[in-house]
C-alpha cells in the first residue's frame, strides 16, 4: 500500500527558529505538492515540483519559506525564521504528470510556533 | 477571483440515510474535479473524481454529479455509516490544467447521527 510519508508529524517551536519538514512521495510519482491548511484559509497550495524542478512557488512567502527536492524520494519545506502565523498543518501530496490525475496526500505535519 | 466554494459548512444525517454534499465552482475552464474526505488528524483522502466531459460517475456507495450549466458539483453518499463522518472537500484543477495543484473549497463537515 503505497503512501506519502511526512516527518515530523508534530512540531512545536519558538518564534525565530528554523523548521524543516520532510516528505517522501509515492515511488514513481513525479509531481510533488506542498499545501498549508488553516481554519481560516482552508487548504492553500504553497509550491509544487515536477521531475524535481520547482514549477510554481507563488503561494509561498519567499522571504522565509523555501522548498526543495534533493532527490526523487525527498521533498523538504523550510521556514526560517518561523513566526506564530506559520502555525498550521502542512501537507505534502504527490501524483503523476497527467492531465487528469489525482493527488495523494500525506498525513501532514502539525506545526505550532510559539 | 474565481474560486471553488461549498454551500453548507455542516451537514447532519441519520445513519443509514443518503447524504448529498454540494459544491459550486465558478471557473468555467476547469475540466477536472475531485472529492476528498478528511478525517480528524489525517490528510485528505481521494474519494472520487470526474472529468468535465462526464455528468455522472459512480463509485462504491458514492456518486459524483457534475452540472456544467450551473457550475455545480455534488457528492452523494448512499447508506451513510459512522465512518463517513468527516470533512468533505471538492477541488478543481487550476486554470493551467493538469495535475498542477488543485483549488479546494472550504469543506463541509458531515456528521452521521446514530
Amino acid at each position: 500500500d503505497a503512501r506519502v510519508t511526512q516527518t515530523p508529524r508534530h512540531k512545536v517551536t519558538e518564534m525565530g527558529q528554523e523548521v524543516t519538514m520532510r516528505c517522501q512521495p509515492i515511488l514513481g510519482h513525479n509531481t510533488v505538492f506542498w499545501y498549508r491548511q488553516t481554519m481560516m484559509q482552508g487548504l492553500e497550495l504553497l509550491a509544487y515540483f515536477r521531475n524535481r524542478a520547482p514549477l510554481d512557488d507563488s503561494g509561498m512567502p519567499k522571504d522565509r519559506f523555501s522548498a526543495e527536492m534533493p532527490d526523487a524520494t525527498l521533498a523538504t519545506l523550510k521556514i526560517q525564521p518561523s513566526e506564530p502565523r506559520d502555525s498550521a498543518v502542512y501537507f505534502c501530496a504527490s501524483g503523476f504528470d497527467r492531465s487528469t490525475d489525482t493527488q495523494y496526500f500525506g498525513p501532514g505535519t502539525r506545526l505550532t510556533v510559539l | 477571483g474565481e474560486s471553488v466554494g461549498l454551500h453548507l459548512p455542516t451537514l447532519s444525517v441519520q445513519e443509514g440515510d443518503n447524504s448529498i454534499i454540494n459544491c459550486a465552482y465558478s471557473n468555467s475552464a476547469s475540466d477536472y474535479f475531485i472529492w476528498y474526505k478528511q478525517e480528524s488528524g489525517k490528510g485528505p483522502q481521494f474519494i472520487i473524481d470526474i472529468r468535465s466531459n462526464m455528468d455522472k460517475r459512480q463509485g462504491q456507495r458514492v456518486t459524483v454529479l457534475l452540472n456544467k450549466t450551473v457550475k455545480h458539483l455534488s457528492l452523494q453518499i448512499a447508506a451513510t455509516q459512522p465512518g463517513d463522518s468527516a470533512v468533505y472537500f471538492c477541488a478543481e484543477n487550476r486554470p493551467g490544467g493538469g495535475a498542477d495543484g488543485l483549488t479546494f473549497g472550504k469543506g463541509t463537515h458531515l456528521i452521521i447521527q446514530p
